[in-house]
């Protein structure tokens, strides 16, 4: 199954900044997701990012806010963009270890922290 | 939307004695997919169940998933300090391609502690 490495894995930024995640793959992959994991809280999808087109966001999640970017088949980020401490969570990616839905590769997360 | 129960949300044991851990849903799933965290990683899955009914055993993990693929659980025997962390169920909707391919549903998590 695929191997990915996220960075950064922690980081502590003030308010109004923006960071930007980055998850490779070692292998190439149409879809790659995002998720975010809230203190002490389980992992919510964000959103679904397909390379060639626009990230497909869940409820309660807009571009604005969480823009995707994939610009290959092994690759992708995600900004968190204006943030504020309620911004603070987990975030990770993931992707279909064996591309047939029945589980899943994640990355070892960020760890954000908004000041 | 998809929900799915997950109890006890936190469990403290002596090593040697058994749990279950218990997802519950009113949904149907595809897969119900079991998962363990380690504090500073993510998640990494333990296994999968497809049919209902099914049974898989992982050593001294037992995973079920329901006759209705709604509901599933995870009994471990014996429990030792080495199986200390947060389990957490995922409901999968729909099949590889389809629309809600990815869109994998949590329950909130079981933090489970083993006393040596």
């Amino acid at each position: 199954s695929a191997v990915i490495s996220q960075k950064p894995s922690r980081d502590i930024c003030q308010r109004g900044t923006s960071l930007t995640i980055q998850c490779q793959v070692d292998s190439q992959v149409t879809m790659m997701f995002w998720y975010r994991q809230q203190p002490g809280q389980s992992l919510t999808l964000i959103a679904t990012a397909n390379q060639g087109s626009e990230a497909t966001y869940e409820s309660g999640f807009v571009i604005d806010k969480f823009p995707i970017s994939r610009p290959n088949l092994t690759f992708s980020t995600l900004t968190v963009s204006n943030m504020s401490p309620e911004d603070s969570s987990i975030y990770l990616c993931s992707v279909d270890r064996d591309r047939n839905n029945y589980g899943y590769t994640f990355g070892s997360g960020t760890r954000l922290t908004v000041v | 939307t998809q929900l799915l129960e997950q109890s006890p949300q936190f469990l403290s044991i002596q090593e040697g004695e058994n749990l279950t851990v218990y997802c519950n849903s009113s949904s149907v799933f595809s897969s119900l997919q079991w998962y363990r965290q380690e504090p500073g990683e993510g998640p990494v899955l333990l296994v999968t169940v497809v049919t209902g009914g099914e049974v898989k055993k992982l050593k001294r993990l037992t995973f079920q998933f329901g006759d209705a693929r709604k509901d599933s659980s995870l009994h471990i025997t014996a429990a030792q300090p080495g199986d200390t962390g947060l389990y957490l169920c995922a409901g999968a909707a729909g099949y590889a391609g389809g629309t809600s391919y990815g869109k994998l549903t949590f329950g909130q998590g079981t933090i489970l502690t083993v006393h040596p």
